[in-house]
């Protein structure tokens, strides 16, 4: 079965501090993907990655950067954490031109 | 640019309703249109899709129709249960390229 798994449910952060949110995906996906969802904006792309070590820059990748240093694995890194980043963060994998398969989300504060 | 527009929510209806969500697209190519459902604390599910004009998508009593013509993937379901009380979005893909272009969701309650 197809599994996309976030490291965290829930997080709360203070202000200026570098959070790292993960994603590991168990189906070989080239592709991976960090979305943010907010209430009346949808889900906005903040960076996708293609390749290990490949990325590009999704719709808001502002205070945002990713790592990819294994096919499995796709973080998000919050270099200084701010309030306006208070959000649900989702994870998303596919193969090339195929559908994504989504994460359970990580909600996170940020104080 | 791509854009999905869905219609505004939230949508309440009772149970054996009839529903309809409305979605609608912009694209500079061919798209491929999706719905996602996202249950109450879950990530995303496809729910269902369909890669090219007068296709139609259905999944769980769930149908909707790529509408070239008017530009459009509106989702239906004859009668809707409680349990299908989530967010819907509408979602778009350009042929050849990965990223998905989503609407901003719709969030549906069903009372008994």
């Amino acid at each position: 079965d197809v599994k996309v798994t976030q490291s965290s449910r829930y997080l709360v952060k203070r202000t200026g501090e570098k959070v790292f949110l993960e994603c590991v995906q168990d189906m070989d996906h080239e592709n991976m993907f960090w979305y943010r969802q907010d209430p009346g904006l949808g889900l906005r792309l903040i960076y996708f990655s293609y390749d290990v070590k490949m990325k590009e820059k999704g719709d808001i990748p502002e205070g945002y950067s990713v790592s990819r240093e294994k096919k499995e694995r796709f973080s998000l890194i919050l270099e200084s954490a701010s309030t306006n980043q208070t959000s649900m963060y989702l994870c998303a994998s596919s193969l090339w031109g195929k559908i994504q398969y989504f994460g359970a989300g990580t909600r996170l504060s940020v104080l | 640019g791509d854009s999905v527009t869905q219609m505004e929510g939230p949508v309440t209806l009772s149970e054996e309703a009839f529903l309809t969500i409305n979605c609608t697209y912009t694209a500079t190519g061919y798209p491929s249109l999706f719905w996602y459902v996202q249950y109450p604390g879950e990530g995303l599910q496809l729910l269902l899709k369909a890669t090219k004009a007068d296709d139609k998508g259905s999944n769980k009593g769930f149908e909707a129709t790529y509408r070239k013509e008017t530009t459009s993937f509106h989702l239906e379901k004859g009668s809707v249960q409680v349990s299908d009380s989530a967010v819907y979005f509408c979602a778009l893909i350009i042929q050849g390229a990965q990223k998905l272009v989503f609407g901003q969701g719709t969030r549906l309650t069903i009372n008994p």
